[in-house]
């Protein structure tokens, strides 16, 4: 299995600032990536898939890059609802696998 | 709206039985294939099962193949988890997604069902 290591596991930010998490892939996942949200009481979002690629509905203020083994999630001038826990997740090939989270809290 | 409701989880003792569903509205279900993923509690998101829009395939992860069995209705737009021999390692909030054909990343979600695992 592709084993996915995500890092920062916390990472505290204020409002209006710009943070980035680091995904890597433990071989070549091409470009095939997603990143996802996780908030209390509410379904997980879909934000980016295939590295860069924006799911409908997820603000231009997220970005995502990379390819083969390493990817970034960019989130500029952070909003207050933006804080929550974020996961990657490969998919490339079966079975999918998800990087540990990272818990973006207001600093 | 596309939405995935899952239902019967609960409080189970090892070794037992339980299935799971989960209900889709606001999409064709007939269309799309459908994912298990759980997440055990303070942990991550595990991928558990994939069943085919027409349930031509199922694939299974290794923690749960030959134990939980994934089926759906297209007639009832719901979608199936049977878990058989429940361990304390299965006990996870367990979620639904809805999934493109050919396309392993999950679009939509449920909130999520817990399952506790526990004499």
């Amino acid at each position: 299995d592709v084993q996915m290591t995500q890092s920062p596991s916390n990472l505290p930010a204020s409002p209006g600032e710009s943070v980035s998490i680091n995904c890597k892939a433990s071989k070549s996942i091409s470009k095939y990536l997603a990143w996802y949200q996780q908030k209390p009481g509410k379904p997980n979002k879909l934000l980016i898939y295939s590295g860069s690629t924006l799911q409908s509905g997820t603000p231009s203020r997220f970005s995502g890059s990379g390819s083969g083994t390493d990817f970034t999630l960019t989130i500029r001038n952070l909003e207050p609802e933006d804080f929550g826990l974020y996961y990657c997740q490969q998919h490339n090939e079966y079975p999918p696998t998800f990087g540990s989270g990272t818990k973006l809290e207001i600093k | 709206e596309v939405q995935l409701v899952e239902s019967g989880g609960g409080l189970e003792q090892p070794g037992s039985s339980l299935k799971l569903s989960c209900v889709v509205s606001g999409i064709t279900f007939s269309g799309y294939n459908m994912h298990w993923v759980r997440q055990a509690p303070k942990k991550g998101l595990e991928w558990i099962a994939l069943i085919y829009y027409d349930s031509s395939n199922k694939y299974y992860a290794d923690s749960v193949r030959g134990r939980f069995t994934i089926s759906r209705d297209n007639s009832k737009n719901t979608l199936y988890l049977e878990m058989n021999s429940l361990r304390s390692e299965d006990t996870a909030m367990y979620y639904c997604a809805l999934g493109y054909k050919g396309i392993a990343f999950f679009a939509h979600w449920g909130q999520g069902t817990l399952v506790t695992v526990s004499s």
